[in-house]
Parts: structure tokens; sequence; C-alpha cells
């Protein structure tokens, strides 16, 4: 079973750069790799996607490393506003069928 | 424009109702998402329709029962639920199914069941 794993919580001051990665050892030539941003009772909003070396965007950037068996999400100089939790979704495809399977995710808290 | 709307925002039934959420996207996408999330839990897949047809039932028990009508709506039925499955039903979408499209979410409907 193709799976994606995150470590569980980190804590930021403002202003800090926040790495978060996420592994995911079983992926497929084809499959991307995506973050998510979900606050409470919220449905979670999409952040970035990449397949493979860097991807950046107007709030995050994504560094994916060439044998693209993990992923790492960066947030640059955070906010109080970034305390979410963080997905990382790999659409795992093969042998006819995909797995859509969100990892446990991680908690991001950002001090003042 | 990434919308996905979900309606409604809150649905309290009981366990005899018959009920329905709805999802309704105008993106051109024709994949579309059922996904169920507990409290503090990440968001677990239900079914998907590609080209409006059942791709994937992740062995959800029939009491759920969904329904793509056309392109742009789904449903989701819902009947003799029980009390474990209150929860934030989050509806989604992209342009196929297949991996590099960017899957696009809805605010979700909480649904309470008494």
């Amino acid at each position: 079973l193709a799976k994606t794993t995150q470590p569980i919580s980190m804590d930021s001051y403002e202003g800090q750069e926040v790495n978060i990665t996420c592994s995911h050892n079983n992926i497929a030539t084809n499959d991307y790799i995506t973050w998510y941003q979900q606050f409470p009772s919220q449905g979670p909003r999409f952040i970035i996607q990449g397949y493979k070396t860097k991807v950046t965007n107007e709030v995050a950037s994504l560094f994916i490393p060439a044998d693209r068996k993990s992923s790492t999400l960066s947030l640059p100089r955070v906010s109080l506003s970034d305390t979410a939790v963080y997905y990382c979704l790999v659409v795992f495809s093969g042998a006819g069928s995909y797995q859509l399977t969100f990892g446990k995710g991680t908690k991001l808290s950002v001090i003042p | 424009d990434t919308e996905v709307t979900q309606t409604p925002k809150h649905l309290v039934m009981g366990m005899t109702n018959k009920k329905s959420l709805k999802c309704e996207q105008h993106m051109g996408h024709r994949a579309m998402y059922w996904y169920k999330q507990k409290a503090k839990k990440p968001p677990e897949l239900m079914f998907v329709y590609s080209y409006e047809k059942l791709s994937i039932n992740e062995s959800v028990p029939s009491r759920f029962s969904p329904e793509c009508p056309n392109s742009s709506l789904l449903n989701l039925h819902l009947h003799a639920l029980q009390p474990e499955d209150s929860a934030l039903y989050l509806c989604a979408s992209s342009l196929t199914g297949a991996s590099g499209n960017t899957i696009y979410f809805g605010e979700g409907s909480w649904l309470t069941v008494v």
C-alpha cells in the first residue's frame, strides 16, 4: 500500500522559514506531489504541485530531489495566519488504478 | 476560477432520514470526488467519478449513494446513517483523474447524525 509520511507537528516563530518534508518511497514515474493547507472547519486549499526539482509560486516553494522519494514544502517568513495543518498528497498510479490517500498531515503552529 | 461549491454547509439528520449533499463545479473538470473527514484526521477517499462514471468506490457502506447527473454536478445521497457517520464531507474535482491534474476541494458539508 503506497503511503506518504510527514511529521505530526512543527512549531515556528513568526518571520522564520518553515520546511516540511514528506516521504513517498513508492512514488511512480508519472506521479505528482501536491501540498494542501487546511484550516479548522474548512476544505483543503491547494498550495503547490510539482514533479521534480524545484517549483515556486507566490506563497511557497517545493523541492523534490532526483530520486523523488521525498519532497519538502518551504514556507518563507511564516505569519500567525499560517497556523494550519499541511497535507502532502501523492496520487499513486499504476497497475490500472490509483490511490488518492492523504498522509496524516503536519500541524504547524506559528508562535508570535 | 477554481471553485467547488458544496451545499448545504451544515446538515443535521436523524437516523431514519433521507438527505442529499450537493456539489457543483464549472471548471470543465471531468473527475469528481467525495471525501469524508473526521475531526483531527486526514480526508479519506470515498468515491471517484471519471467522465460521469463511478471509477472508485473505497468499500463505502451502501447507506451512502453517490450520483453524478452531469459533468458539473455530484450528489451524495444519505439514508439510514449512524451517529458515527457524523463528519465533514468534502467534494473535490480535477481536470481528469490522472496524476498531475490538481485536485481542488470545496469547503465541505458538516453532517451531524442524531
